[in-house]
């Protein structure tokens, strides 16, 4: 069963402070790994899509990398701004001629950042 | 701003009530996903449609229904409604189904049902 999960669930982190965020996430055949930001009470905001081990995407004071079990969002000297909860979901080829392109998101880590 | 909308922002009904969410996918996308969000599930995909066809299907219920029309917009019925299908349901949209075939996201209607 293909399955994504994120760690930590929550993560506090002062003004400044480097981090990394964790995806772990079983599937069988990866299409694409995905990035996103929520707000509470908003939808999901793209970030990043990855597509194969080894790759690396950058914006702003956000970058996302891949291997072959896991992926990192590493946030550097974040901004009070950035909190948010940011979710990692992967996309499998299913489907007749990969027809289906529904995503499986984890749960997610919870990210606060304090002045 | 993603260029999704959906309506409504917020929905309030009672047990046992049909509903109807409404999406619009970006200009230009054929794929419509819809998803719902609680609290202890996190995000779970329901339905996908592409260019007025059914692709894929999800946890979603029989009770349950969606459909996309020739102009591209969705509509997600819900019906004999219980106080666990209260949620976030959100409409995503993207170009094709392939690869980098980015997903956007609409603000979401939040439905509770009392």
């Amino acid at each position: 069963e293909d399955q994504v999960t994120q760690s930590p669930e929550a993560l506090r982190l002062q003004e400044g402070e480097s981090s990394s965020l964790n995806c772990s996430y079983t599937v069988s055949g990866l299409r694409g790994l995905f990035w996103y930001r929520q707000d509470p009470g908003k939808g999901p905001e793209f970030l990043f899509t990855l597509y194969s081990a080894g790759e690396e995407k950058e914006k702003e004071r956000l970058k996302a990398t891949l291997t072959k079990k896991e992926s990192f969002l590493h946030i550097t000297a974040p901004k009070p701004e950035d909190s948010a909860t940011y979710l990692c979901a992967v996309q499998a080829f299913r489907g007749y001629g990969g027809s289906q392109g529904n995503l499986i998101f984890g749960k997610g880590t919870k990210l606060s950042v304090k002045p | 701003d993603s260029g999704v909308t959906q309506t409504p922002k917020h929905l309030i009904t009672a047990t046992g009530q049909r509903v109807t969410l409404r999406c619009s996918p970006r200009s230009g996308d054929l794929s419509v996903y819809w998803y719902q969000q609680s609290l202890d599930q996190g995000l779970q995909f329901l339905i996908q449609y592409y260019n007025g066809e059914e692709r894929a299907k999800g946890n979603i219920l029989e009770r349950f229904s969606a459909q996309q029309f020739p102009d591209l917009h969705s509509e997600l019925n819900l019906s004999s409604l219980e106080l666990g299908d209260s949620a976030l349901y959100f409409c995503a949209s993207s170009v094709g189904t392939g690869s980098y075939n980015e997903q956007f996201f609409g603000p979401g209607t939040r439905l509770t049902v009392l």
